[in-house]
């Protein structure tokens, strides 16, 4: 059965510095997506990035960047020169390619990430 | 593009009730997902639906949940006896055809049962 799993529950980071969050996930299929989204104080689920997991090379959009290391079924995310705005709740998730494929996202339980000034 | 659209936004029912809550997926987008968040359980899958066609219901709890998609631009997630741990945010999603696309939510249902 797929799991993912953040183990983080809240990071406090200074502005303009740089934070990674952790994601691990288990999967029985050789292929599947890797997502990062991001829900805003107001309830805004909004997408991040994504990674497919048959490319080696790490995906990155503006200042996120992920940190996927298939051996260990880890997928962090990582945000360079932080700013206030991206005070937030993150959370990861997977969706398998094969087995069903359903299409169904599996989400962690999220990371809380509170950047101070 | 208005998004996924939600309505209503916040609905209170009293327990035994019924609740009706309205999705309008983007337009063009095939696969349509109903999600539920609590604070306990997280962001918990229910159903989902390919070209109306309702595909996974696993994440369904078997007894007073009912989901629909009559045509491609509305779906209603259907609780019956509304009981108190119904109360949650339910979360509409939709996505392109393609499988590595991803999932636009919309903003959410806050069902209240008092």
């Amino acid at each position: 059965a797929q799991k993912v799993t953040q183990t983080q529950t809240s990071i406090s980071v200074m502005e303009k510095t740089t934070v990674t969050m952790d994601c691990v996930y288990e999967t029985q299929d050789s292929s599947y997506f890797l997502f990062w989204y991001k829900q805003t104080a107001s309830g805004e689920i909004v997408f991040l990035i994504r990674q497919d997991s048959y490319k080696k090379e790490n995906a990155t959009v503006g200042h996120y960047s992920l940190n996927f290391q298939k051996p260990k079924s880890s997928i962090g995310l990582i945000i360079t020169a932080t700013q206030i705005e991206d005070s937030a709740v993150y959370f990861c998730a997977m969706r398998e390619a094969i087995t069903g494929n359903t299409g169904k996202l599996i989400f962690g339980l999220g990371t809380t990430l509170q950047v101070q000034p | 593009n208005a998004g996924v659209i939600q309505t209503p936004r916040h609905k209170v029912t009293g327990k035994g009730q019924e609740a009706t809550l309205w999705c309008e997926p983007i337009s063009g987008h095939s696969a349509v997902f109903w999600y539920r968040q609590t604070i306990v359980q997280g962001l918990e899958f229910l159903t989902y639906f390919r070209n109306q066609a309702p595909i996974d219901d696993s994440g369904m709890p078997k007894e007073r949940f009912s989901a629909q998609m009559p045509n491609q631009s509305h779906s209603t997630l259907k609780i019956q006896s509304t009981q108190p741990q119904d109360s949650a945010v339910y979360l509409c999603a939709s996505r392109e055809a393609r499988g590595n696309t991803e999932v636009f939510f919309g903003k959410g249902t806050r069902l209240t049962v008092v």
